[in-house]
Formats: structure tokens, sequence, C-alpha cells
């Protein structure tokens, strides 16, 4: 079974400062990995997601995550903190079916971000 | 989170009565996920369907939960008989096919 954890269930940042959101993963095939930013009483917004290709995975607002199989980390990165990035952020791993399609998401249990001015 | 539907966005409900949640995907998707994030939890799944089929509910409660997604219409998620434990909030994402689908802003289910 697949399984991700989330270093940190919460970061606190300064503004401008780098932002850090570590995660780990357990996989037994190539994974699938996405990060994703819940605000507060809102649904989960995708910020990015690996599938294989660049290891280096550019997404919105400035955020990046580098895929390490050597480490099974997906690590999420921001070189500059913006008081808008406070937030929670799950990390999420896909499982592959039978037919080689990947569907349903497992999350870790998220990482709240406080930024401070 | 445009496009994916939810409501109610709260449904308050006494034990034992039902509770019905209901989630309209984003148009062209057809493929429904539901999910269940628990106070200082990450979100579980629960069931994916597509039109008029359960595909995988290994996330469901044996008793009590049920999920619909008919030809027409939203998709449904059912519980009998809420128990305190049923308190959650319940998300559920659309999408063409693969797992980053478009998740709703959530139905938060408060038992009394």
């Amino acid at each position: 079974a697949q399984s991700v954890t989330q270093l940190g269930s919460h970061v606190s940042v300064s503004e401008g400062a780098l932002v850090l959101l570590r995660c780990n993963y357990s996989s037994s095939v190539p994974p699938y990995l996405f990060w994703y930013v819940q605000y507060p009483n809102q649904g989960l917004q995708l910020l990015l997601k690996y599938t294989s290709a660049a290891t280096l995975v550019k997404g919105i607002n400035g955020f990046e995550a580098e895929f390490k199989k050597s480490e099974t980390s997906f690590h999420l990165t921001k070189p500059s903190a913006h008081m808008s990035d406070a937030a929670e952020y799950f990390c999420a791993v896909s499982e592959v079916n039978s037919g080689g399609s990947n569907y349903k998401l497992t999350f870790g249990k998220g990482t709240l971000l406080t930024v401070n001015p | 989170n445009a496009g994916v539907m939810q409501n109610p966005r709260h449904l308050v409900r006494r034990r034992g009565q039902e509770a019905r949640l209901r989630c309209s995907p984003m148009k062209g998707h057809s493929h429904v996920y539901w999910y269940r994030q628990l106070p200082e939890e990450g979100l579980k799944f629960m069931v994916y369907l597509q039109k008029e089929n359960i595909i995988d509910e290994s996330g469901m409660p044996k008793e009590r939960f049920s999920a619909e997604f008919p030809k027409e219409g939203p998709s449904i998620l059912r519980i009998q008989q809420v128990v305190r434990g049923d308190s959650a909030a319940y998300f559920c994402a659309s999408s063409k096919g693969g797992a980053a689908g478009i998740f709703g802003d959530g139905t938060r289910l408060s038992i009394l």
C-alpha cells in the first residue's frame, strides 16, 4: 500500500524567507506525486504534480518540488514566502490500478504554513 | 475550485437522521471521487465512481454509507443513521480520468 509522510504538522516562516515543506512517500511502483494547497473553508487546489517526466516540477504561485527517488522524497519549496501563502499544504501519491491508470489519492496529514510579517 | 459544485456547504443533522451530500462535477468530467477529512487528518479516499458505476468503494465504511453517480444529475453520498463520528468535511473531486481531479469546496457535516 502507498503512504505519504509529511514531516512537520506546522511550519512558520518570515515573509520573504525560503519555504520548505517536506514529503516522503512509500510506493511499490513508480509514483505519481502531487502537492495541494487548502485555504480555510475551501477545497484543495492543485499546486503541481510529478508524473515521471522531469524530476524538478514547477507549479503555480512560484512553488516547485523535486522528485528524488533515492530519498523517496518530494519536498515543496518556494524561494520567498508571501503572506498569501499561509494555508495548509497536502502531499499526495496516486495509486495505479490493475489497468495501469492512476486514480485515487493517498494524502499526507498536511502541513500548516504560517507566514510572519 | 470553480466548476465542481457541492451542496450544501454546511449540513447539520441529529443523530439517527440521514445526510445527503451532492456533488455536481465539472462539465465534461465523468469521474467522481469522494474524500473525507477529519480534524487534523489528511483527506481519506472513500469511493470512486464513473457514470452509473462504482469503480472502487474500498474506503467506504461497510454500513450506513452509500454513493451513486446516476446517468443524469449529481453524484450523491448518502449517510444513514448518522452518528457523532460522521462529523467531518466531505469533498468530491471530478476529472476526465486520472487522479488529479478538480476539488469542490466541500460539505461540512455536523452531527448534534
